[in-house]
C-alpha cells in the first residue's frame, strides 16, 4: 500500500465550478499536510500549508484535514482556466525528515 | 529574490556520459533534495541532505550522486550506471527548525529536464 493514495483523474470543470481534490494516507504520524499545484514542465508552486488538523483558508482555497479519517481536500472556488493544473498533496511527520506524495491529480477549468 | 535555482533547464545526455545538474538555493534552508519525476509516477526521493557534508539516500539513489559541500547548494550527477535516466529532475529545499514544532514546507526550483540521447 503506498504512503499517499490520490486519485490521478484527469478532472474536467466548467468555470465558475467548485473543485473538490483529495488524498488518503496510510500513516497516523503524518502532522503536515501540503497543496502543491504544479503546471506543465514547472516546478511545484507551495499553494497550501496545514499543521496537524482543521481548516485553512487563503482566498478561493480552502485546506482541509481530517486525521481521524486519514483524509485531507482541498477545495477551489469559483475555478478559473488558470487554476488548470496538476494538484499534488504531500505530507510528513512531526521531526521527519521526508515527504510524501501523491501522484497529482490533472485538472482543467473549461472557459 | 528568495528562491530555488536550477540549472540547465534542459540538457542532453549520451549514452556513457555523466552530467551534473545544479541546485543552488538562498532561502537559508537548511534541507535539500532530490527527486525525479515520470509521467503518472508522481516524485520520487533520489537523495536528501539536512545539513552540510551530510546526505541520505533516497528510494531510487542507485545511479546517482550528491554532494553537499555548502549550504547552498546541492548539485545531483547522473552517472552511466543509471538505466533509464530520461526525466524531469527538481531540487527542493525546507527549513529545519527543532522544538516543540517543525515547520516542514517544502519549497521546490524549476526543474531540468534531461534526456539521453
Amino acid at each position: 500500500q503506498k504512503e499517499v493514495e490520490q486519485d490521478p483523474g484527469p478532472l474536467s470543470v466548467p468555470e465558475g465550478a467548485i473543485v473538490s481534490l483529495n488524498c488518503t494516507y496510510s500513516n497516523s504520524a503524518f502532522q503536515y499536510f501540503m497543496w502543491y499545484r504544479q503546471y506543465s514542465r514547472k516546478g511545484p508552486e507551495l499553494l497550501m500549508y496545514t499543521y496537524s488538523s482543521g481548516n485553512k483558508e487563503d482566498g478561493r482555497f480552502t485546506a482541509q484535514v481530517d486525521k481521524s479519517s486519514k483524509y485531507i481536500s482541498l477545495f477551489i472556488r469559483d475555478s478559473q482556466p488558470s487554476d488548470s493544473a496538476t494538484y499534488l498533496c504531500a505530507m510528513s511527520s512531526l521531526g521527519g525528515n521526508q515527504f510524501y506524495f501523491g501522484t497529482g491529480t490533472s485538472l482543467t477549468v473549461i472557459p | 529574490d528568495g528562491g530555488i535555482t536550477q540549472s540547465p533547464k534542459y540538457l542532453f545526455r549520451k549514452e556513457g556520459q555523466n552530467v551534473t545538474l545544479s541546485c543552488e538555493q538562498n532561502l537559508n534552508h537548511d534541507a535539500m533534495y532530490w527527486y525525479r519525476q515520470d509521467p503518472g509516477q508522481g516524485l520520487r526521493l533520489i537523495y536528501y541532505s539536512q545539513i552540510v557534508n551530510d546526505f541520505q539516500k533516497g528510494d531510487i539513489a542507485e545511479g546517482y550522486s550528491v554532494s553537499r559541500e555548502k549550504k547552498e547548494s546541492f548539485p545531483l550527477t547522473v552517472t552511466s550506471a543509471q538505466k533509464n535516466p530520461t526525466a524531469f529532475y527538481l531540487c527542493a529545499s525546507s527549513i529545519v527548525i527543532m522544538g516543540s514544532r517543525n515547520y516542514n514546507e517544502q519549497f521546490f526550483g524549476p526543474g531540468t529536464r534531461l534526456t539521453v540521447l
